[in-house]
């Protein structure tokens, strides 16, 4: 299993671009998370999702938006990119509810 | 609400000492929690979770419902255990709430 991919894994936007990061798992996970990482300020949740399906917001959601239309994909999308957003974003899943979060390898995003 | 704090952000120690990492939490329900660890340019990992009561690469860590802590702890850091720790507090809906992460540096 590759378990949780990435990409990009880095990408520089300029203010007011739009992109969609993307996140796969083969795990066949039913929970699926975006969180970011900002220095000093550990990970907030963005959105997570249940199933597909089935999405919610986290901490901070605002300027994003998030698809599950299959089991294995988790896109996360920013519609227009503000230097706020400037982090490193992090995709995770779980099979279980009480099972452990894997987490992929990050996407570093500059917004400039 | 929820909250898990680190109160230090840095964390120093020379090979061989002990350690300890900590972890305080406020949450109204039953706790979940969890020790992350991500090393250098790595992805996050699960290091140990409370419920399995274990001991992964020399760390433990007891949960203190009474002090509402979580520390982690190890007799004797190795350079190797230079990494970014962060505690986290699994509640409702399967969602994780982290702290704000400790950088340790274990010195030669």
């Amino acid at each position: 299993n590759a378990g949780v991919t990435q990409t990009p894994k880095f990408r520089i936007l300029k203010i007011g671009q739009s992109m969609t990061l993307q996140c796969t798992q083969d795990m066949n996970h039913n929970y699926m998370y975006w969180y970011r990482q900002d220095p000093g300020m550990g990970l907030k949740l963005i959105y997570y999702s249940v199933g597909a399906g089935i999405t919610d917001k986290g901490e901070v959601p605002n300027g994003y938006n998030v698809s599950r239309s299959t089991t294995e994909d988790f896109p996360l999308r920013l519609e227009l990119a503000a230097p706020s957003q400037t982090s490193v974003y992090f995709c995770a899943s779980r099979p279980l509810d009480r099972a452990p979060e894997y987490f992929g390898p990050g996407t570093r995003l500059t917004v400039t | 609400a929820q909250r898990v704090t680190q109160p230090e952000k840095l964390l120093s120690v020379f090979k061989g000492a002990p350690v300890e990492l900590k972890c305080n939490y406020s949450y109204s329900g039953s706790p979940e929690l969890f020790w992350y660890v991500q090393y250098s340019r790595q992805r996050l990992q699960l290091l140990l979770r409370h419920i399995s009561r274990e001991s992964i690469k020399g760390f433990t860590a007891d949960l203190n419902k009474g002090e509402t802590s979580f520390h982690l702890k190890k007799p004797f850091a190795q350079e190797e255990d230079s990494a970014m720790y962060y505690c986290a507090l699994k509640t409702s809906g399967s969602r994780l709430t982290f702290g704000e992460g400790t950088q340790l540096t274990v010195n030669p």
